[in-house]
């Protein structure tokens, strides 16, 4: 079992929508929590940083952490053709210099 | 521009060669991280460095596989005797306390 979890996808969703991902992952230890954003040949793009459980908001975006249940949320509003590309989760336990664990990514395509 | 950059950009070689690539972290990074990301999936934790030294390099495959920053800035990933199964995209990430990693575009390994 992998230490992270996402779904692959690929995700579509219509243009405007509200768009959610998520993760889970097993490993008690992780407090840092990160979303990117990779389009197709491109490298990853940090779009949050939280730390432990909570929410935080960034324009359009949201991410969620519930460390008692392991679970990572990343939500979308009025989603846009430009969002289309690949969401990783990553995880860490030290907000210092320590490696990130990464999900696998879920493509998503958001249709006009 | 001031993000992290790598160079080449495409590396084609044959089976059994001699391959170096190189990371330019974001100017005033103190800490350097190499990822390898193979198709359909996240980037996978190679090694990271602290300053010159590498701190934690449990990532590194086999001995193959070596990675230097000698003044604490660029740094180059070496891998002796390739394997196809080495083929990816290899991906250099900078960062300071307390934000996420920024990557760079990453460096795609081909080995025929």
């Amino acid at each position: 079992q992998k230490e992270v979890e996402q779904d692959p996808g690929p995700l579509s969703v219509p243009e405007g929508a509200i768009v959610s991902l998520n993760c889970t992952y097993s490993n008690s230890a992780f407090q840092y929590f990160m979303w990117y954003r990779q389009y197709s040949r491109k490298g990853p793009e940090l779009l949050m940083y939280t730390y432990s459980s909570g929410n935080k908001e960034d324009g359009r975006f949201t991410a969620q952490v519930d460390k008692s249940s392991k679970y990572i949320s990343l939500f979308i509003r009025d989603s846009q053709p430009s969002d289309s590309a690949t969401y990783l989760c990553a995880m860490s336990d030290s907000g210092g210099y320590q490696k990130v664990t990464f999900g696998t990514g879920t493509k998503l395509q958001v249709i006009p | 521009g001031a993000g992290v950059s790598q160079t080449p950009s495409n590396k084609v070689t044959e089976k059994g060669k001699y391959v170096e690539l190189r990371c330019d972290p974001i100017s005033g990074h103190t800490a350097l991280y190499w990822y390898r990301q193979s198709l359909g999936q996240g980037p996978e934790f190679l090694i990271y460095f602290q300053g010159t030294g590498a701190a934690d390099d449990s990532g590194l495959p086999n001995d193959r596989f070596f990675a230097v920053r000698p003044e604490g800035s660029v740094s180059t990933l070496k891998i002796q005797r390739t394997e196809r199964g080495d083929s990816a995209v290899y991906l250099c990430a900078s960062s300071i306390t307390g934000t996420g990693q920024f990557f760079g575009p990453g460096t795609r390994l081909t080995v025929l």
